[in-house]
C-alpha cells in the first residue's frame, strides 16, 4: 500500500524543539520528494519546506529559515523535520506530503499529520 | 511569493445544486512552452489530510468523482461541484506551483449544505 505514515503528536514548551517523521512504504522513496505543509488551528494551509531523497538537496520557505532542519534516512525511507525555537503560533498540524512528479510540485500523497501543541 | 486568492470564503449550496469556486493568483500560471497552467485543487475534510482533486487546472486525479471539475487559464480558476453532496462538505483549497518555492495556498473556502 502506497502511503506515508507520520509520528505522533508532540507537546513542547516555548523555545524548545519537535522533530516530525514520515516514512514511507508502497513506493521508492528516494523517486518522490518529500515535503512539509502545516495548518494552525482555524488557518489554512501553509507549505514549509521541501527534501529530495535522491540527492539530499532541501529549500525552505523564508518565514523557516533558520528554524527548521530537514534530514533523512533512505535505508528506512523516512523523512524528519525539525522546527526550533518554538513559539505558540507553531502550533499546528503538521503534514508530510509527496510530490506527484519530478518538477511538479503539487502533492499527491499525504500523510495524516501530526499535531504540535506549543504551550507553556 | 504569488499570492492566491479564493472566493468566497464560504458558500453554502443546496444538495444536487452546482457549487462553484474561485481562485485567483497575483500572476500568471500558465507556462506559454508547453501551454499547461500550475494549479491544483484540494478538498480538506476535518481529521483528514488534504485530497488532491485536480491538477494542470483542470485534470482530475484517478478516483475523483466526474461532478468535481477545474477549469481557467492564467490567473482566473474556477473548480465546479455540478451536483453538490453530502460528503463534498469540506474546505477547497486551490494551489500553484508554477514558480520556485514557496508553493502558495489560496485561504480556502468552505462549502457547507444549505
Amino acid at each position: 500500500q502506497v502511503q506515508v505514515v507520520q509520528s505522533g503528536s508532540e507537546v513542547r514548551k516555548p523555545g524548545a524543539s519537535v522533530k516530525v517523521s514520515c516514512k514511507a512504504s508502497g513506493y521508492t522513496f528516494t523517486s518522490y520528494a518529500i515535503n512539509w505543509v502545516r495548518q494552525a488551528t482555524g488557518q489554512g494551509l501553509q507549505w514549509m519546506a521541501w527534501v529530495n531523497p535522491y540527492s539530499g538537496d532541501a529549500g525552505f520557505a523564508q518565514k523557516f529559515q533558520g528554524r527548521i532542519t530537514i534530514t533523512m534516512n533512505t535505508s528506512i525511507s523516512t523523512a524528519y523535520m525539525e522546527l526550533s525555537s518554538l513559539r505558540s503560533d507553531d502550533t499546528a498540524v503538521y503534514y508530510c506530503a509527496r510530490r506527484a512528479a519530478a518538477g511538479y510540485w503539487y502533492f499527491d500523497l499525504w500523510g495524516r499529520g501530526t499535531l504540535v501543541t506549543v504551550s507553556s | 511569493d504569488i499570492v492566491m486568492t479564493q472566493s468566497p470564503d464560504s458558500l453554502a449550496v443546496s444538495l444536487g445544486e452546482r457549487a462553484t469556486i474561485n481562485c485567483k493568483s497575483s500572476q500568471s500560471l500558465l507556462y506559454s512552452f508547453n501551454n499547461n497552467n500550475y494549479l491544483a485543487w484540494y478538498q480538506k475534510k476535518p481529521g483528514q489530510p488534504p485530497r488532491l482533486l485536480i491538477s494542470w487546472a483542470s485534470t482530475r486525479e484517478s478516483g475523483v468523482p466526474d461532478r468535481f471539475s477545474g477549469s481557467g487559464s492564467g490567473t482566473d480558476f474556477t473548480l465546479t461541484i455540478s451536483s453538490l453532496r453530502a460528503e463534498d462538505v469540506a474546505v477547497y483549497y486551490c494551489q500553484q506551483y508554477y514558480s520556485t518555492p514557496p508553493y502558495t495556498f489560496g485561504q480556502g473556502t468552505k462549502l457547507e449544505i444549505k
